[in-house]
C-alpha cells in the first residue's frame, strides 16, 4: 500500500484486558511516530523510532504503555491492564527520516474504547 | 502550555469566503506545519514553512510565519464546502535529531454551501 496503515481501525475492549495497536509504515521510511487523539487533549505524541530503536519515549503516559519496532518496519503500541481514560484515537505517522524538515505522513488510526 | 493556542477554536463561513485561522506558541522552532483532519481520523499534511520563511502558497493556501511574535496564520481562500475540517498547526520542536511534532488544539471550519 502507499500509505500507512494502521489495524484494527476500532477496538473496544474492557478494563484491564491487555490492547495491541500497529502500524505498518510507509516503506523506506526510517521515522515512525505514535500519537493519542483523546477529546479535550488535541494530540499528543507518544513514542518516536528511529529505525529499531526509540530514542524518546517521554509521550508514554504510564509503564502500562509500551512500543516496538521490528525490521525497521512494523511497530506494535501496548497498552496493558486498560483503563477507561486510554480511551482514544491512536495515530501512527511515518517520516523518510527523523531529520527536518519532515512531512509526517499519518495513518487513520485506532479508535480504542475502553469500558 | 507547550503546546501554544490556535484561534478562532472553531469558525463557520460560507461557501467562497476566506477562512484564516491562527497558531501561537511559545518555544523556538525548526519549521511549523498545518495539517487537515476529517472526521477525527487521519491527519493531512497541507503545508510547511521554514522558521527562516515569512511566507508560503500552496494552490488556495497561504501560510505566514511571525518568529519575532511566534504566530503563524492559514488562509483558504475561496473556501468549499469540502474544506470542512479541523485544522492543527504542529510545531517541529527541539534540535536537528529528530522530528516530533507538537500540535495544537485545533480550529474546526465549517463551510456551509
Amino acid at each position: 500500500g502507499a500509505g500507512v496503515s494502521q489495524s484494527p481501525s476500532n477496538k473496544v475492549t474492557e478494563k484491564g484486558k491487555d490492547v495491541e495497536l500497529r502500524c505498518d509504515p510507509i516503506s523506506g521510511h526510517t521515522a515512525l511516530y505514535w500519537y493519542r487523539q483523546s477529546l479535550g487533549q488535541g494530540l499528543e505524541f507518544l513514542i518516536y523510532f528511529q529505525g529499531n530503536s526509540a530514542p524518546d519515549k517521554s509521550g508514554l503516559p504510564s509503564d502500562r504503555f509500551s512500543a516496538e519496532r521490528t525490521g525497521g518496519s512494523v511497530s506494535t503500541l501496548t497498552i496493558q491492564r486498560t483503563q477507561q481514560e486510554d480511551s482514544a484515537v491512536y495515530l501512527c505517522a511515518s517520516s523518510l527520516a527523523g531529520l527536518a524538515p519532515n512531512e509526517q505522513f499519518f495513518g487513520p488510526g485506532t479508535r480504542l474504547t475502553v469500558l | 502550555s507547550q503546546q501554544g493556542e490556535e484561534d478562532p477554536q472553531a469558525l463557520s463561513i460560507q461557501e467562497g469566503e476566506n477562512a484564516t485561522m491562527n497558531c501561537s506558541y511559545k518555544t523556538s522552532i525548526n519549521n511549523l506545519q498545518w495539517y487537515r483532519q476529517n472526521s477525527g481520523r487521519g491527519l493531512v499534511h497541507l503545508i510547511l514553512i521554514r522558521s527562516n520563511e515569512r511566507e508560503k502558497h500552496s494552490g488556495r493556501l497561504r501560510v505566514t510565519l511571525d518568529t519575532s511574535k511566534k504566530s503563524s496564520s492559514l488562509l483558504i481562500t475561496a473556501s468549499r464546502a469540502a474544506d470542512t475540517a479541523s485544522y492543527f498547526c504542529a510545531r517541529r520542536t527541539g534540535g536537528t535529531s529528530y522530528g516530533k511534532l507538537t500540535f495544537g488544539q485545533g480550529t474546526i471550519l465549517t463551510v456551509h454551501p
